[in-house]
């Protein structure tokens, strides 16, 4: 099993649709996760950070579920600009184990 | 302004070239780090480095070297390059969240697409 698992998609869904997908990890002792967005190859960039229980940042809600070890990711009221692919990193418990984590990505796809 | 640079953006080079790839960041972070992104397989990551003098590997390290002697620099060193490394590059930096010696919010630089021949 991967240690960071995301469905590739592609999701196609309309401008104005709410969206979400999921995050899994393995390591039940990871603390910290990130959504990233990556537009066409160019570098990531943080969309959201989640050390508790979740966040929200206007159009974003990111949600932790340590229980069942997932992380999603809901984006409501979709815009054209939010094509883009979004990747879910898991940072290490400690300094002990201080690799970093992506998953391989989902894209999304915003239609008018 | 707030960046990570990275050296070059485009490389075409041939197997067994040595080459380096620069990456400087100027936001005093303590941790930095190395990533490989190829299709289908995301960002993997190659090395890391905690501080000044201290570097590990990451997922991918076969083939690579780093070095960290000032914290402001990370270049990553291919000794002999092989058609299998072609891919993009990125490098990133972040402090730690505080308190701990854990990595928080990753900074990227712009990528390298590197190809081997």
């Amino acid at each position: 099993r991967k240690e960071v698992e995301q469905d590739p998609g592609p999701f196609n869904v309309p401008e104005g649709a709410t969206v979400a997908f999921n995050c899994t990890y393995s390591n039940s002792a990871s603390q910290s996760f990130f959504w990233y967005r990556q537009d066409c190859r160019k570098e990531p960039k943080l969309l959201m950070s989640v050390y508790s229980s979740g966040n929200e940042d206007g159009r974003f809600t990111a949600q932790l579920n340590r229980a069942s070890q997932y992380i999603s990711l809901l984006i409501r009221d979709s815009k054209l600009s939010d094509s883009a692919t979004y990747l879910c990193v898991v940072n290490p418990l400690d300094s002990s184990a201080s690799k970093i984590i992506f998953g391989s990505g989902t894209r999304l796809s915003i239609r008018p | 302004e707030a960046q990570v640079t990275q050296n070059p953006r485009y490389l075409i080079t041939v197997t067994g070239k040595k080459l380096t790839v620069t990456c400087s960041q100027n936001m005093n972070h303590e941790y930095m780090s190395w990533y490989r992104q190829d299709p289908g397989l995301g960002l993997r990551q190659i090395y890391y480095s905690m501080n000044v003098e201290v570097t590990d590997k990451g997922d991918v390290p076969e083939g690579y070297k780093v070095s960290r002697k000032e914290k402001r620099n990370f270049p990553l060193i291919l000794e002999s390059p092989s058609p299998n490394q072609t891919s993009l590059y990125f490098c990133a930096s972040s402090p730690f969240q505080p308190g701990t010696s854990v990595p928080d919010t990753q900074y990227f630089g712009p990528g390298t697409r590197l190809t081997v021949l």
